[in-house]
């Protein structure tokens, strides 16, 4: 199947300090890939949608500015934590449909990356 | 809004026991229901899924079918082994949404041999 990677798997931080999450579409193209975030016990919440080629789309409560999408190519789609704190420390989560198989509604999801803000 | 609801884990159970974990949902539409799987270490990865009611999703041994009425979307397994413990997930996804998926809160089972 279709893999998708994800780096760092962790990462640790200082507060205040900004932190790149990067997600690679290994074997297929992805005009879209989506960003979850999942807390301990807890679901998955979609934080926002990265598109290629322009602004993403991010959800209710989810600070733009905070959170920093870019999605520069069909493989690859990075996150930003601008400004960590604490209280951003999580399991962030990618996920891209195949472009070419984008009807069939699955979803191919990476590794994750657990981020902890000392 | 949509939403999915799924029974809370732990489950524990032997091997060669039957699993059930339940999935309900609410949808301002017709939605398609998945179950993904997380094993431990690993990214979610599909296991099933239905798009219209009545259908049955099936894989590795596990079934589970669309129930309109019931608004439910059950996973069920007739034995399981050590190698089903994981998280699993169920979700939907409308038509409307693109591939924009809601998840539930994820069951983790755990099967001891």
């Amino acid at each position: 199947g279709a893999v998708v990677s994800q780096h760092p798997s962790r990462v640790i931080c200082k507060s205040g300090t900004s932190v790149k999450i990067e997600c690679r579409s290994l074997d297929f193209q992805a005009t879209t890939m989506f960003w979850y975030r999942q807390f301990p016990k807890q679901s998955l919440m979609l934080m926002a949608t990265s598109n290629e080629g322009s602004k993403a789309t991010y959800e209710q409560g989810v600070e733009k500015d905070k959170f920093l999408i870019n999605h520069a190519s069909l493989t690859l789609s990075t996150l930003t934590v601008t400004s960590a704190h604490p209280e951003d420390s999580s399991f962030y989560i990618c996920s891209a449909p195949d472009r070419d198989r984008s009807n069939t509604g699955e979803l191919f999801f990476g590794e994750g990356s657990r981020l902890t803000v000392l | 809004g949509d939403s999915v609801t799924q029974m809370e884990g732990p489950v524990t159970l032997s091997e060669e026991a039957f699993l059930t974990i339940n999935c309900t949902y609410t949808a301002t539409g017709y939605p398609s229901l998945f179950w993904y799987v997380q094993y431990p270490g690993e990214g979610l990865q599909l296991l099933l899924k239905a798009t219209k009611a009545d259908d049955k999703g099936s894989n590795k041994g596990f079934e589970a079918t669309y129930r309109k009425e019931t608004t439910s979307f059950h996973l069920e397994k007739g034995s399981v082994q050590v190698s089903d413990s994981a998280v699993y997930f169920c979700a939907l996804r409308l038509g409307a949404a693109g591939n924009k998926l809601t998840f539930g809160g994820g069951t983790r089972v755990l099967v001891k041999p």
